[in-house]
């Protein structure tokens, strides 16, 4: 079973709202990822969990808040997003976090800040 | 300075042609990646090359990595309308080290299968 779930599928919010993203995988991987992708572009990462820790931040700018709770979940937390944060947002996860890893991804959050 | 230049960015062919996808660097990779994407959908992850020269052969679809670890291809013979979607290159820096999960993104081929 090579699948990342993610919830919600598409999400629209305003610029003082506060929601959440959650991803979950049952592969037993020890790394998840959060990136951003823009239409037609290839992902950008934002954050990198290994073993629990976080181990990458692509400077992303504080109104995201990653969090894990444990190896299967990931969650990113959104406050006060700006209408260019309008994306989508894939989860991803590997057996431990190194690079030569394949990464498996999750269908994305559609975000929609208005 | 993109580290891996993908190419052609844009290919729009009829059904039941050949294409070729491109993938190229001046630098070392540990490992290559190549996914396709469906709008809306995630990255699916269609193959890993890691070794030098190596060639994966996935159905209609064929991967090469360079001799060097510097470049790869992504062949399609007899492309469908199924094959449509948005094609990406990843590689993990050999000059990275440890550098944990960056992968380094070609810019896509977006690829369009007229029937």
């Amino acid at each position: 079973d090579t699948e990342v779930t993610q919830t919600p599928k598409h999400l629209v919010m305003g610029m003082t709202n506060k929601k959440s993203l959650k991803c979950e995988q049952h592969m037993g991987h020890r790394a998840m990822y959060w990136y951003k992708q823009k239409a037609k572009k290839p992902p950008e990462l934002m954050f990198v969990y290994s073993y629990e820790k976080l181990s990458i931040n692509e400077s992303v700018p504080s109104r995201f808040s990653p969090e894990c709770p444990n190896s299967s979940l990931l969650n990113l937390h959104l406050h006060a997003l700006q209408p260019e944060d309008s994306a989508l947002y894939l989860c991803a996860s590997s057996l431990e976090g190194f690079s030569v890893d394949e990464q498996y991804f999750g269908p994305g959050t559609r975000l929609t800040v208005t | 300075t993109q580290l891996l230049e993908q190419s052609p960015q844009f290919l729009s062919i009829q059904e039941g042609e050949n294409l070729t996808v491109y993938c190229n660097s001046s630098s070392v990779f540990s490992s290559l990646q190549w996914y396709r994407q469906e709008p809306g959908e995630g990255p699916v992850l269609l193959v890993t090359v890691v070794t030098g020269g190596e060639v994966k052969k996935l159905k209609r679809l064929t991967f090469q990595f360079g001799d060097a670890r510097k470049d790869s291809s992504l062949h399609i013979t007899a492309a469908q309308p199924g094959d449509t979607g948005l094609y990406l290159c990843a590689g993990a820096l050999e000059a990275g080290g440890t550098s944990y999960g960056k992968l380094t993104f070609g810019q896509g081929t977006i690829l369009t299968v007229h029937p």
